[in-house]
C-alpha cells in the first residue's frame, strides 16, 4: 500500500542539529516534498527531492535514498523559530494524489 | 502579492445544510487541491485539479465535490454536511504537481 511515516515528536536544543526522518512506500515514486508549519499557520514549502542525495538549502537540507524509500530533513543551527511541524509527502503514483505523512512536531528549547 | 485566498476564514453550520468554501489565486497555477487537516491524522487531499475542467479525488473525496470553471478559482463544495466533516481545511496552488505549493489561509470548519 501507499503509507509515509515519521516521527511524532522531536525536541532540540537552540544551536544543534536535528534530523527529522522520513519513509515512503508509493507505487509510483515522483519525489519528496518537505514542508514547515507553525501551530495555526499554513503550511510552506522547505524542499522537494527527486533525485537521490543531499540538497542544501541555507539551514536546512534534505536527503532522498530513493532504493530504500528513505528521506531526512536536516536542521542546522536551530532557533527557537524552528519550533514547528514539519511535513513529509509524495504523490501516490506519478501525477495522483499526493499524501502526507501525520508529521514530525519539532520543539527548539532555549 | 501571490496569494492564494479562501473565504471564509471561519465557518459554523448545521449538519445538512449545503456550503461552497472559496480558493482563488492570482499566480496563473495549472494544479490546484484542497486539503483536510486533523489532530493525530495530518494534512489529507481532498480533491486536487489538473486544470480548467480537470479534477480528480484524492485520498478522502467522500462527501465532498469541487469544479474547475477558472483557472484562478477552485471552490469546495459540501451538498450536505456533516459533524465528521468538523475540520481545517486548506487550499493549495502550484503551477505543476511536483513544484512548490503555495497554501491559503486555512477555513476552519464546525458542522454541529
Amino acid at each position: 500500500g501507499q503509507n509515509i511515516d515519521q516521527p511524532t515528536e522531536m525536541t532540540a536544543t537552540e544551536g544543534a542539529i536535528v534530523q527529522i526522518n522520513c519513509t515512503y512506500q508509493t507505487s509510483g515514486f515522483n519525489g519528496l516534498f518537505w514542508y514547515q508549519q507553525h501551530a495555526g499557520e499554513a503550511p510552506t514549502f522547505l524542499s522537494y527531492n527527486v533525485l537521490d542525495g543531499l540538497e542544501e538549502k541555507g539551514r536546512f537540507s534534505s536527503f532522498l535514498s530513493r532504493s530504500k524509500g528513505y528521506s531526512y530533513l536536516l536542521l542546522k543551527e536551530l532557533q527557537m523559530k524552528d519550533s514547528a511541524s514539519y511535513l513529509c509527502a509524495a504523490f501516490k503514483q506519478a501525477g495522483t494524489a499526493l499524501i502526507f505523512g501525520k508529521g514530525t512536531t519539532l520543539s527548539v528549547s532555549s | 502579492e501571490a496569494q492564494v485566498t479562501q473565504n471564509p476564514r471561519y465557518l459554523i453550520t448545521v449538519t445538512g445544510k449545503k456550503l461552497t468554501v472559496t480558493c482563488s489565486q492570482n499566480m496563473n497555477h495549472e494544479y490546484m487541491s484542497w486539503y483536510r487537516q486533523d489532530p493525530g491524522l495530518g494534512l489529507r487531499q481532498i480533491y486536487y485539479s489538473m486544470n480548467v475542467e480537470v479534477t480528480d479525488k484524492g485520498d478522502v473525496p467522500e462527501g465532498y465535490k469541487v469544479s474547475r470553471k477558472e483557472k484562478r478559482n477552485f471552490p469546495l463544495i459540501l451538498e450536505s454536511p456533516s459533524p465528521n466533516q468538523t475540520s481545517l481545511y486548506f487550499c493549495a496552488s502550484s503551477l505543476l504537481p511536483n513544484t512548490e505549493a503555495f497554501f491559503g489561509q486555512g477555513t476552519r470548519l464546525t458542522v454541529v
